[in-house]
């Protein structure tokens, strides 16, 4: 059982260059969230889904697009890589079908500098 | 919006002690999940203990326990006997609708030999 799996885990951008993180998960989980960590300031949510077809923004969306085409993907899409986007990023899901599932399941984490 | 807060950028124990990380959370929700996370060096993200809000009970996991204050929207873990390798960051984290987790600043723990 893989759990959540996310590519790549090294990422390094020029400012204003695309790029699509990719996130795909094996639990059949409902619930996919994408979070970025910043030094002191702890997990912020960026975007999340509820299922396919369904995706709403979280506390910081700017800069990034998501879609969720099926029940196993979520991928994380930079428009236009700016400085600020150098972070790490994580991808999870969670269900609410199972008690064991009722937490985050997180992906290895993305560290994508900016330069 | 929820707020999850922990007051302690970094802490300090000697090995076989016990140590307490303290987290606060603001809500307006009776019905709620509130974890511990831990996350080392390797930044792999561990899930420690989950405490559901509706449960009178405080959540344990072998070395690891909660005192969930409920009234006082206080949640803090108590790591007894403290090893090597509980040296990490430790996220506490505020879940409703399964949907949205908000995390604390994070605390960083030094365990000492």
């Amino acid at each position: 059982n893989a759990g959540v799996t996310q590519t790549p885990k090294f990422q390094v951008l020029k400012t204003g260059q695309s790029m699509t993180l990719q996130c795909a998960q094996d639990m059949n989980h409902e619930y996919m969230s994408w979070y970025r960590q910043d030094p002191g300031m702890g997990l912020r949510l960026i975007h999340y889904s509820v299922g396919a077809g369904i995706t709403d923004q979280g506390e910081v969306p700017n800069g990034y697009n998501v879609s969720r085409s099926t029940t196993e993907d979520f991928p994380l899409r930079l428009l236009s890589a700016a400085p600020s986007q150098t972070s790490v990023y994580f991808c999870a899901s969670s269900s609410r079908d199972r008690a064991s599932d009722e937490k985050l399941f997180f992906g290895s984490g993305t560290q994508l500098s900016v330069l | 919006a929820q707020t999850v807060t922990q007051s302690q950028p970094e802490m300090s124990v000697q090995e076989a002690e016990t140590v307490t990380l303290s987290c606060t959370y603001d809500t307006s929700e009776s019905n709620y999940y509130l974890f511990w996370y831990k996350q080392p060096p390797s930044r792999q993200m561990i899930l420690v203990i989950r405490q559901e809000a509706y449960k009178q009970q405080n959540a344990t996991e072998n070395r690891f326990s909660v005192n969930f204050q409920k009234a006082a929207k206080s949640f803090s873990l108590k790591i007894s006997d403290s090893q090597l390798g509980d040296t990490a960051m430790y996220f506490c984290a505020f879940m409703r609708n399964f949907n949205k987790f908000y995390f604390g600043s994070g605390t960083k723990l030094n365990v000492k030999p």
